[in-house]
């Protein structure tokens, strides 16, 4: 089992559309969390960090589910500029991150 | 404030040369991680490094790669005799030794990447 997994998708949604990712982690030690956006080919960029229950950031929200090992991400209002692939991060004693595998988003006109 | 910098943001080597790759941290950053993408994979933790330390390099192959963050100048990531299955993206993220703001110390920011092909 991976130790951070998303759903790899495609979500295809059309603009103005609101979609939301789960993610799942194994690693109860866990520190903090973090959802960073892809871009094909380019690396990934800090989109918000998760460190209690949730954070909103615009049309941005994340929450943190400790007891199930959950985290979420919901964007509302979908933009085309949204589309990407989304990166579930867990950051772990020792300073590293896990990485799940992304989520690839599709807003279409 | 220039971000993470990464050169050559492309790499072309043959089987059993030598690749360098570059990364500069944030200005201000003294903590540097290695990630490796393979195609159509996530990103996998390689190495971290504080100046003059290796501080986790559980990620790193046993063989044939190395990496190290000298008092001056940039960290460098090693591989030696590269092999077809060394093709893919590597990442340099830095992370600040004290947070400030927004910048919490386990934030890490990310470069460009170097995209290398071994043919």
């Amino acid at each position: 089992r991976k130790e951070v997994e998303q759903d790899p998708g495609p979500f295809n949604v059309p603009e103005g559309a609101t979609v939301a990712f789960n993610c799942t982690y194994s690693n109860s030690a866990s520190q903090s969390f973090f959802w960073y956006r892809q871009d094909c080919r380019k690396e990934p960029k800090l989109l918000m960090s998760v460190y209690s229950s949730g954070n909103e950031d615009g049309r941005f929200t994340a929450q943190l589910n400790r007891a199930s090992q959950y985290i979420s991400l919901l964007i509302r209002d979908s933009k085309l500029s949204d589309s990407a692939t989304y990166l579930c991060v867990a950051h772990n004693a020792g300073n590293m991150l896990t990485f799940g595998g992304g989520t690839r988003l599709m807003v279409k006109p | 404030n220039a971000g993470v910098m990464q050169n050559p943001r492309h790499l072309v080597r043959r089987r059993g040369q030598e690749a360098r790759l570059r990364c500069s941290p944030m200005k201000g950053h003294s903590h540097v991680y290695w990630y490796r993408q393979l195609p159509e994979e996530g990103l996998k933790f390689m190495v971290y490094l504080q100046k003059e330390n290796i501080i986790d390099e559980s990620g790193m192959p046993k063989e044939r790669f190395s990496a190290e963050f000298p008092k001056e100048g940039p960290s460098i990531l090693r591989i030696q005799q590269v092999v077809r299955g060394d093709s893919a993206a590597y990442f340099c993220a830095s992370s600040p030794l004290v947070g400030s703001g927004r910048d919490y110390t386990d934030t890490q920011y990310f470069g460009p990447g170097t995209r290398l092909t071994v043919l």
